[in-house]
């Protein structure tokens, strides 16, 4: 399969910390998404970032791409209750045209 | 922003019978759009690549048969689970492209499959 890794695959933490999830995946990649999906309901596109690129902001989500490790990071600062949810990061490969391959997704949980 | 839709949102059915699952791009065009399951607790799987005005080209694993994918024109693609039975109940996605250089892909809400 060529489903990139994600960890970890569940996270519980309180309203007002910070929460990071990590994504691998294993061959050249022309960008790396990051999606959330709450439970039950479609996904909702939170940030993109491109293999020339290393860090991306997007209000309080920070997105992070070492392509030498094959590795990126979501961090999100200040957690509130309404980011609890389902995380996925999806690859789009060289190789592989336009179509997406999905992380195994790491589900978070913010306590109020 | 561009908007994918997908009708029904859920169906339930008898097992031996044929479910049809459309996917819409609402206010633009889309040559190529993607078919993709989620099982419970489970990520998305991609089943396949829809194309328009060819066939589709289906994921290592995926039956062309079970599921039949017909892209009629450039806003509408079809997935029809043929014969479908209680493990093919999942939740099914499309999406497709946006314009330009399509780095970005626009998801449908989703169809809940439940077959009994």
């Amino acid at each position: 399969s060529q489903q990139g890794e994600e960890d970890p695959q569940a996270l519980s933490i309180q309203e007002g910390e910070n929460a990071t999830m990590n994504c691998s995946y294993k061959t050249s990649i022309n960008n790396l998404q990051w999606y959330r999906q709450n439970s039950g309901r479609g996904l909702v596109h939170l940030i993109l970032i491109r293999s020339n690129e290393r860090e991306k902001h997007s209000g309080r989500l920070r997105v992070t791409l070492d392509t030498s490790k094959k590795s990126s990071s979501l961090l999100i600062t200040a957690s509130r209750a309404a980011d609890t949810a389902s995380y996925f990061c999806a690859t789009r490969y060289v190789s592989q045209g336009g179509k997406l391959i999905f992380g195994q997704g790491t589900e978070l949980s913010v306590k109020p | 922003g561009a908007v994918v839709s997908q009708h029904p949102s859920w169906v339930i059915c008898k097992s031996g019978t044929s479910v049809k699952i459309e996917c819409r791009s609402l206010d633009f065009q889309a040559t190529t759009m993607f078919w993709y399951r989620q099982f419970p607790k489970q990520s998305l799987m991609l089943m396949a690549t829809s194309n328009e005005g060819s066939k589709a080209t289906y994921e290592q694993g995926v039956e062309k048969d079970k599921f039949l994918i017909n892209h009629a024109s450039l806003t509408l693609s079809t997935l029809t689970v043929t014969s479908a039975h209680p493990e093919d109940s999942s939740f099914y996605i499309c999406s497709a492209p946006g314009a330009g250089n399509q780095e970005t892909q626009y998801f449908g809400p989703g169809t809940r499959l439940l077959v009994l």
